[in-house]
């Protein structure tokens, strides 16, 4: 189980917004992040819990291992806003994602 | 460039069958597999099946288990969802997502498509 904190997360444009994400057993690196803004598909942002994907920009860095794991965007950016999932693909099957935290642009 | 198309979704009746697709371009799944995913309205994410690259492995979630089968068309480079029994818990927006594999070849979804509506309703 993938569990998420906070479930939302209003952050002024410029600041720091910091996702956590925990898993109920150990996962080694293998998370990865989403972004799902309304009406399209996931986004891939980060994968082996800390490489960022093609295009994303370096304001997102994910950090951990094991059980627990951050998402953070240093400078939040008005397009930076909607739903952050992390997704475990260490213990499958399933591969299981988390409840998804909101983030909202204060 | 890598691109998913997904398309079949509609409004079915409860214990009825519908058939997903899911139209890829700019890979091939003898490298790569596939998976579906889906959302219902307002909530997360719940993986749904998988097909290794070549289709010799599937799984499933325990949620569609003997009702739904993942299958592909290598030459078309199609892969498709069957869904039997579907019951009103299987309305969703279902994605299919590419597979890629990290530096320890564990596999994670770097492409997702658009994703198709299913509603099971009477």
């Amino acid at each position: 189980v993938m569990t998420q904190s906070p479930a939302t997360l209003s952050v002024s444009p410029g600041e720091r917004a910091t996702v956590s994400c925990r898993a109920s057993r150990s996962v080694g690196s293998h998370l990865a992040w989403y972004q799902q803004k309304p009406g399209q598909a996931p986004r891939l942002l980060i994968y082996g819990a800390s490489t960022r994907a093609t295009g994303v920009p370096d304001r997102f860095s994910g950090d951990g291992s094991g059980t627990e794991f951050t998402l953070t965007i240093s400078s939040l950016q008005s397009e930076d806003s909607g739903v952050f999932y992390c997704q475990q693909y260490n213990n499958w099957p399933p591969w299981t994602f988390g409840q998804g935290t909101q983030v909202e642009i204060k | 460039q890598v691109q998913l198309v997904e398309s079949g979704g509609g409004v079915v009746q409860p214990g009825r069958s519908l058939r997903l697709s899911c139209e890829a371009t700019g890979f091939s799944f003898r490298t790569h597999g596939m998976h579906w995913v889906r959302q219902v309205a307002g909530r997360g994410l719940e993986w749904v099946a998988v097909m290794s690259y070549g289709g010799t492995n599937k799984y499933y979630s325990d949620s569609v288990k003997g009702r739904f089968t993942i299958s592909s068309d290598i030459s078309k480079n199609i892969v498709y969802l069957q869904m039997n029994e579907l019951r009103p818990d299987d309305t969703a927006v279902y994605f299919c997502a590419k597979v890629e594999y990290d530096s320890s070849g564990f596999q994670y979804f770097d492409s997702w498509g658009q994703g198709t509506l299913v509603t099971v309703s009477s």
